[in-house]
């Protein structure tokens, strides 16, 4: 059972304002990960990091924004939320090295109005 | 780059087999992944196969790996309404940009269970 969390799981908001997806893991992990699934169930890679003070941009440009505080912790920001923001998010985890088996997160669903 | 492609809709009825098909493109892939997705939840990794095997079982689940055609399938035998999902089929692929592995994943197949 993978140990990885999202909150919230589910987010109604209105054009402009400025919103935080919560992820957290308690496996240890250096890696982690922000997908953005449209409805037709495809995986954009948007945000990743290998580590601590580590962020890197994925294959779908986003206007959002990750940190990388603490292990454990990765958040997304979107400073201004739009109805094109509307989607599901789903973070991911795994370790630095070796089978690169990631982790998921239940998502959060976000609708923005 | 690493294409990951699989079909987007498998239909069967309860108690048959499915078999849901994936093709890769990066020979140079050591592990192939089955992840699991129910409905408004995250992705579940169903199993996983290494390179050097070609045929991996857990319970219903069969994993045929050929690596010549690049080919992947899992088989899940018995087919009960709780397998309808969609499932992701991915490759570990070489970030030659930075220097890691990551996950490429396919668009996901929607397995639905006919009672």
């Amino acid at each position: 059972e993978a140990d990885i969390y999202q909150t919230p799981r589910y987010l109604v908001i209105g054009t402009g304002k400025k919103i935080t997806l919560e992820c957290s893991q308690t496996m240890g992990h250096d890696k982690m990960y922000w997908y953005q699934q449209d409805p037709g169930m495809e995986l954009h890679l948007i945000h990743y990091s290998y580590g601590v003070n580590s962020t890197e941009k994925g294959d779908l440009s986003s206007e959002s924004t990750v940190s990388r505080i603490r292990t454990e912790h990765f958040p997304l920001t979107l400073e201004s939320a739009r109805p094109s923001h509307t989607s599901q998010y789903l973070c991911a985890s795994s370790e630095q090295a070796g089978k690169e088996t990631q982790y998921f997160g239940p998502g959060t669903r976000l609708l923005v109005l | 780059g690493e294409d990951v492609e699989q079909s987007l809709f498998l239909s069967v009825r309860e108690g048959d087999s499915s078999v849901i098909n994936c093709t890769y493109t990066d020979s140079s892939s050591t592990y192939l992944y089955w992840y699991k997705q129910e409905p408004g939840a995250g992705l579940q990794l169903l199993t996983y196969i290494f390179s050097n095997m070609d045929m991996k079982q857990d319970q219903r689940l069969t994993v045929l790996l050929n690596k010549k055609d690049k080919h992947l399938s899992l088989r899940i035998a018995d087919t009960q309404t709780g397998d309808s999902a969609i499932y992701f089929c991915a490759e570990r692929a070489a970030n030659s940009g930075a220097g890691s592995y990551q996950l490429t994943f396919g668009k996901g197949t929607k397995l639905s269970v006919i009672p």
